[in-house]
């Protein structure tokens, strides 16, 4: 079946220091992959997505994700955080090829940004 | 970018009643939507999968009884829970596909989520 892990429930990071969110899945065919931003009791935002090509994806915010087949990870970076960045953060992994099929989601990562 | 409406945003009803939470694509027609359910502190778990014009199909453990969807237009649909209980009360969060077919330009747009407070 297939599975997202976010192995990291909650990171707390400085203000402008680096950010890196894991994320590793479980699907055996090509995996359609995703970052979601959720601010509390918000919807979720996208982020930035893979589908194929460039394994290195930018998205909004200043975000970037690298998938990693070797490794069956899609982790999401950022160089610098900003305080407004402070969320919760879902990856998730696309079941099939057609836009009819939902997502699986991790558990998500709490985000907190300290001065 | 495409915009997915859900409402009411937040709902308290008393335990034994019903209440019908509404997801709708605002500039685009949506064959499928997904009604997701979370739990605090928890990931997003599909509970159905919303087809206009025929009948939703329910994830493993999702009551259909319970969870009722209503797919009746291409803009619309609708997730009403019957009978609520306190255990129903979560953060429900619809999504709608709007195209066929993952592309470069192609994402799941979510509403903002519906907060039920069952009493």
């Amino acid at each position: 079946a297939q599975s997202v892990t976010q192995p990291d429930i909650h990171i707390t990071v400085s203000e402008g220091a680096s950010l890196e969110l894991r994320c590793n899945y479980s699907y055996g065919a090509t995996p359609y992959l995703f970052w979601y931003v959720q601010s509390p009791g918000q919807g979720l935002q996208l982020l930035l997505k893979y589908f194929s090509g460039d394994t290195l994806v930018q998205g909004i915010k200043g975000f970037e994700a690298e998938f990693k087949r070797s490794q069956s990870s899609f982790n999401l970076r950022k160089p610098s955080v900003h305080w407004s960045d402070a969320a919760e953060y879902f990856c998730a992994v696309g079941l099939g090829l057609s836009g009819n099929t939902p997502l699986v989601f991790g558990k998500g990562t709490r985000l907190s940004v300290i001065a | 970018g495409a915009v997915v409406s859900q409402h009411p945003s937040r709902v308290i009803c008393k335990s034994g009643t019903s209440v019908k939470i509404e997801c709708r694509s605002l500039d685009f027609q949506a064959t499928t939507m997904f009604w997701y359910r979370q739990f605090p502190k928890q990931s997003l778990m599909l509970m159905a999968t919303s087809n206009e014009g025929s009948k939703a199909t329910y994830e493993q453990g999702v009551e259909k009884d319970k969870f009722l969807i209503n797919h009746a237009s291409l803009t619309l649909s609708t997730l009403t829970v019957t009978s609520a209980h306190p255990e129903d009360s979560s953060f429900y969060i619809c999504s709608a596909a709007k195209d066929r077919a993952f592309g470069m330009n192609t994402e799941a747009f979510f509403g903002q989520g519906t907060r039920l407070t069952v009493v």
